[in-house]
């Protein structure tokens, strides 16, 4: 099973900040990672696929990069309806598995 | 619009069995894989299955592995998640989720399912 280590944990950052957050994988994924944003109450949505590919309707702060073992998560001013929570997810292997999360809070 | 809608949620004892359903709307199930997600209740992501979209091809995670099936009946347009032996770290908010090419780009809202005695 390929683990995904996500960090940090928690990021304090206040509206207009750039937000970066790191997703590690314990083996090569080539490019098949995913990034999901979750508010409380709510189901997932994809920002981005394929490490850096934006979703349908995903503003253009929204940035993804990577591959390999190594991705990053951008989120290059912060709105405010962007505190939530963030998880990667590789779809390389099966078992497909998620990080545990990021969880970005205003400062 | 697409819309994925879960039900059969609910408060179980261990050791008893649930199914779930996902209706899907708003687009057609045989051109689709799809997937069941859970969350437990204040924790991460879990992938769950996976059934592909003719259902020739099913993957499960191995903590369910043995326990859940996965089905689907194109003609319902409907997905079902059966969960047998239900232990209490069963405990979680499903989600089922669609594919749309290589990547998951849909999710219900989840129907919750307490096991507990």
């Amino acid at each position: 099973e390929i683990i995904l280590t996500q960090s940090p944990a928690t990021l304090s950052l206040s509206p207009g900040e750039r937000a970066t957050l790191s997703c590690r994988a314990s083996q090569s994924v080539t490019r098949d990672l995913a990034w999901y944003q979750q508010k409380p109450g709510q189901a997932p949505r994809l920002l981005i696929y394929d490490a850096s590919k934006r979703a349908t309707g995903i503003p253009a702060r929204f940035s993804g990069s990577g591959s390999g073992t190594d991705f990053t998560l951008t989120i290059s001013s912060l709105e405010p309806e962007d505190f939530a929570v963030y998880y990667c997810q590789q779809r390389s292997n099966w078992p497909l598995t998620f990080g545990g999360g990021s969880k970005v809070e205003i400062k | 619009q697409v819309q994925l809608v879960e039900s059969g949620g609910g408060v179980v004892q261990p050791g008893t069995s649930l199914r779930l359903s996902c209706a899907a709307s708003g687009f057609t199930l045989t051109s689709h894989n799809m997937h069941w997600v859970r969350q437990a209740p204040g924790k991460g992501l879990e992938w769950v299955a996976f059934i592909s979209f003719d259902g020739r091809n099913k993957y499960f995670a191995d903590s369910v592995k043995g326990r859940f099936t996965f089905s689907r009946d194109n003609s319902k347009n409907t997905l079902y998640l059966q969960m047998n032996s239900l232990r209490a770290e069963d405990t979680a908010m499903y989600y089922c989720a669609r594919d749309y090419g290589a990547r998951t780009d849909f999710w219900g809202q989840g129907t919750l399912v307490t096991v507990s005695s």
